[in-house]
């Protein structure tokens, strides 16, 4: 099993342009979200879904898109980058009704 | 979800063992007690978790008072890879959502 693998790690955008973070798992986990970490600071989460086709707002929406089209992927989406979005994004993902969260390895992204 | 209030950082001896407090004062009867650790800037590591009784893992152990309004995370013999930011953090059984503190940033001295 790779886990949850999430691509790239490393991104620069300019500021009004757009990009997809990639997210993957291959253990069948029912749930994934999004969480962002910015400098000295905890996590926070952007958006979660359940299942397939099944999403809803986090703590910090605002700026992003998710979809869930598969059990296995839940790619997040900039659409139009703001340097308030420089930070540090994680995917995770877990069983419903599991014990613990499996966490990928991050993107860095910087908006300049 | 309840918050938690965690020291923002300890200090520790290589080979000793570490204790992390975590204070939960307005704990629900049904949330459960995690501890996920953080690794320079990698993605957050599940540690442990427990309701109301002591557990024990491979990693660590998860001491809960009994009025469970705080509870110890132990590190048995620290290592300088135990380095990292830990978090203490409630959940409901069978939740997935995780309410992030800023977490308590322990060092392992040599």
């Amino acid at each position: 099993n790779a886990g949850v693998t999430q691509t790239p790690k490393f991104q620069v955008l300019k500021t009004g342009q757009s990009m997809t973070l990639q997210c993957a798992q291959d253990m069948n986990h029912e749930y994934m979200s999004w969480y962002r970490q910015d400098p000295g600071m905890g996590l926070r989460l952007i958006h979660y879904s359940v299942g397939a086709g099944i999403t809803d707002q986090g703590e910090v929406p605002n700026g992003y898109n998710v979809s869930r089209s598969t059990t296995e992927d839940f790619p997040l989406r900039l659409l139009s980058a703001a340097p308030s979005q420089t930070s540090v994004y994680f995917c995770a993902s877990g069983r419903t009704g599991g014990t613990e969260a499996f966490f990928g390895q991050g993107t860095r992204l910087t908006v300049v | 979800d309840a918050k938690t209030t965690q020291p923002p950082s300890m200090d520790c001896a290589e080979g000793r063992a570490a204790n992390l407090p975590c204070n939960h004062s307005t704990i629900s009867g049904n949330e459960y007690v995690y501890w996920y650790r953080q690794i320079h800037s990698q993605g957050p590591q599940y540690i442990i978790h427990g309701l109301k009784n002591n557990e024990t893992n491979e990693m660590a152990s998860l001491i809960i008072t009994e009025d469970r309004k705080s509870s110890t995370l132990i590190l048995p013999h620290a290592t300088l890879r135990d380095t990292a930011v830990y978090y203490c953090i409630l959940i409901f059984q069978g939740a997935q959502k995780l309410v992030f503190g800023q977490g308590t940033r322990l060092t392992i001295n040599p």
